[in-house]
């Protein structure tokens, strides 16, 4: 079974400083993982994923990711935060194994830009 | 547009009522999802369907039931064996390739009367 770990339900910083949001993985074969964003009482909208290949991968708005294998982690970074970044963040985890191609999500960090 | 559409967006439940939450998609999806969602709990799934008149239980299956007879649309039902209904909702879809992102909907709140 696969599961997700989010360290920090809560994360804030200054507009304009760097934001890290950390996810940690655990699965027994090969995994995909996926950050995704969620704005009040809407759903989730995909921010990057990583599936083969490059271990670093940019999605949009300026948020990239590092698979790190060796660290089962996957941690979400943005250089410089905007206001518009408050939002609530979930990492997720799934294989081409099992069934169902089943999603597990962590337990999500909210983010909090203070001007 | 290509999307999923989830209705309404805000239910309410009395006791011991059974209620349904509408999900459709028209982006030919063949996977569908249910999850439900609580504060400082992260999303958990209720219930999913790889294809048409076949669907697995999630983790917290219980209280709740769904039906695939269409392909466009997976609806669940919160019954009155569910004690603790109150949450946010969200249905998913995908295509059946497991490196392929989930969509989600809207999402409906539940909220018990």
């Amino acid at each position: 079974a696969q599961s997700v770990t989010q360290l920090g339900s809560h994360v804030s910083v200054s507009e304009g400083a760097l934001v890290l949001l950390r996810c940690n993985y655990s699965s027994s074969v090969p995994p995909y993982l996926f950050w995704y964003v969620q704005y009040p009482n809407q759903g989730l909208q995909l921010l990057l994923k990583y599936t083969t290949g490059a271990t670093l991968v940019k999605g949009i708005n300026g948020f990239e990711a590092e698979f790190k294998k060796s660290e089962t982690s996957f941690h979400l970074t943005k250089p410089s935060a905007h206001m518009s970044d408050a939002a609530e963040y979930f990492c997720a985890v799934t294989t081409a194994w099992g069934t169902g191609n089943q999603f597990y999500f962590g337990t999500g960090t909210s983010l909090t830009v203070i001007p | 547009d290509g999307g999923i559409t989830q209705s309404p967006k805000y239910l309410f439940r009395k006791e011991g009522q059974n209620v349904t939450l509408s999900c459709e998609q028209n982006l030919n999806h063949d996977a569908m999802y249910w999850y439900r969602q609580d504060p400082g709990q992260g999303l958990r799934l209720i219930y999913y369907s790889q294809i048409v008149n076949d669907f697995q239980k999630g983790d917290i299956a219980e209280g709740y039931s769904v039906s695939r007879e269409k392909k466009e649309s997976f609806p669940l039902t919160v019954t009155s064996a569910q004690k603790n209904p109150t949450a946010f909702y969200l249905c998913a879809s995908k295509v059946a390739v497991a490196n392929e992102k989930l969509f989600f909907g809207s999402g409906t709140q539940l909220s018990v009367l």
